[in-house]
């Protein structure tokens, strides 16, 4: 079975400039969440979709984050315009059911670095 | 968010002996997960956990969800070069899931 795949692996960015992640998950996870692991922490949620409705996006900063999953499958998390402070390895994670068992599988990951 | 507590912050043993980490939170959790992270590679599931007080193992790894609900416990035993890595506990309670700082693990050949 295929994991979480993410891309790119690795993205240079100025300050102020546009920068776009893009998540496959786990064929047939329902459930795609979108993190950020800043050095040194764990994850943080950032955002979590069903399907392609939103369930949580408490913690995404929506004034320069956003996020769509639109066919229910893979998601792209975009950052415009980005901050130093948006510096972080941001991990995308899928799950097949909700409940207690709702384990996370997650991707390798995109670091972003923005100078 | 709130996150977990997690300690110790880093260990730093000798090839072969045992370690032990914790992780402990203010809220309780349904369910405990403990995950490692390799460095450039995302967090690899190890053990879950579902009912207070389990104990479970998963070849030299054994955690248990602590009968409070508020805490698990992971270790170690006979530890090997290739444990190097971050381990991070992770609480989940009605689809949240929470993140420890985690534990930066080191050992000596």
């Amino acid at each position: 079975e295929a994991g979480v795949a993410q891309s790119p692996r690795y993205k240079i960015i100025e300050k102020r400039q546009s920068v776009a992640f893009w998540c496959n998950p786990i064929s047939g996870h329902a459930t795609l969440y979108w993190y950020q692991q800043i050095l040194g922490q764990g994850p943080k949620l950032l955002i979590q979709f069903q399907n392609n409705g939103v369930v949580d996006d408490s913690q995404l900063p929506k004034d320069r984050f956003s996020a769509e999953r639109l066919k229910g499958v893979d998601s792209t998390l975009k950052i415009q315009p980005a901050k130093l402070e948006d510096s972080a390895v941001y991990l995308c994670a899928s799950s097949p059911l909700r409940g207690p068992k709702n384990i996370q599988y997650f991707g390798a990951g995109t670091r972003l670095s923005v100078l | 968010g709130q996150q977990l507590n997690q300690s110790p912050q880093s260990m730093f043993i000798q090839e072969g002996e045992d370690v032990s980490m914790n992780c402990t939170s203010s809220s309780i959790f349904n369910t405990w997960l403990w995950y490692k992270q390799d460095p450039g590679e995302g967090p690899v599931l190890l053990i879950a956990l579902y009912k207070a007080g389990e104990l479970t193992s998963n070849g030299r790894l054994t955690a248990q969800f602590g009968i409070t609900r508020k805490d698990s416990f992971l270790n170690i035993s006979a530890s090997i070069p290739s444990d190097v890595g971050i381990y991070f506990c992770a609480g989940l309670r009605h689809n949240d899931m929470r993140f420890g700082a985690g534990t930066r693990l080191t050992v000596k050949p």
